[in-house]
């Protein structure tokens, strides 16, 4: 069984521009999730997924982030224009509906300078 | 915002030792899942306890769970320098939310 893959694996940006991060999760599984991690800490929940609808995004900053799950299979996360606090490890992970412990990709490692 | 809290934030043992990492929440749970994740890594799934249970092994891993206190522990036996590494705790509470706290640096020195 494939795992769940993110792409790119790092990300080195100039504040203002625009990045994306895209993952394909674990097929079967209805439930993705996007997570920001940084150093030192825990993941943080920005959206999660139920097929191609987003049913929880209350921690995802509106003004310029962006995601978005086309035909409930993979996603993408935006950042337009990216900010140096957004520097982090962007993490995308999926679940089954039968089985609730989550299956993380390597994530996207973001640096903005 | 994160819902677990996880004591201590780092633990240093030596190999061969025991680790116990404790992990605190607020709200009402259908499970608790305990994730370890190396430097650099995504995370991995160590081992699940639901909420209608108190103690789960899984090899040298040790979970109990006690939710009138909301409180959980990982016990890891017999510790090795490949046990190096954060632990996280995660609640799962209804619709599939899932929820982090912020973790326990580990380090087994040989």
């Amino acid at each position: 069984e494939a795992g769940v893959v993110q792409s790119p694996r790092y990300k080195i940006i100039e504040k203002k521009q625009p990045v994306a991060f895209w993952c394909n999760p674990i097929s079967g599984h209805n439930t993705l999730y996007w997570y920001r991690q940084n150093l030192g800490q825990g993941p943080e929940l920005l959206i999660r997924y139920e097929n191609e609808e987003a049913v929880d995004d209350s921690q995802l900053p509106k003004d310029r982030f962006s995601a978005e799950r086309l035909k409930g299979v993979d996603s993408t996360l935006k950042i337009q224009p990216a900010e140096l606090g957004d520097s982090a490890v962007y993490l995308c992970a999926s679940s089954s509906s039968d089985r609730n412990e989550a299956f993380f990709g390597q994530g996207t490692r973001l640096t903005v300078v | 915002s994160q819902q677990g809290e996880e004591d201590p934030q780092a633990l240093s043992i030596q190999e061969g030792e025991n680790a116990t990492m404790n992990c605190s929440y607020k709200t009402s749970i259908n499970n608790l899942q305990w994730y370890r994740q190396n430097s650099g890594r995504g995370l991995v799934h160590l081992i699940l306890i639901r909420s209608n249970e108190r103690e789960k092994h899984s090899g040298r891993l040790r979970v109990t769970l006690d939710t009138s206190k909301k409180s959980s522990s990982l016990l890891i036996t017999a510790s090795r320098a490949a046990d190096t590494a954060s632990y996280f705790c995660a609640t799962h509470g209804g619709y599939n939310k899932l929820i982090f706290g912020a973790g326990t640096r580990l380090a087994v020195h040989p």
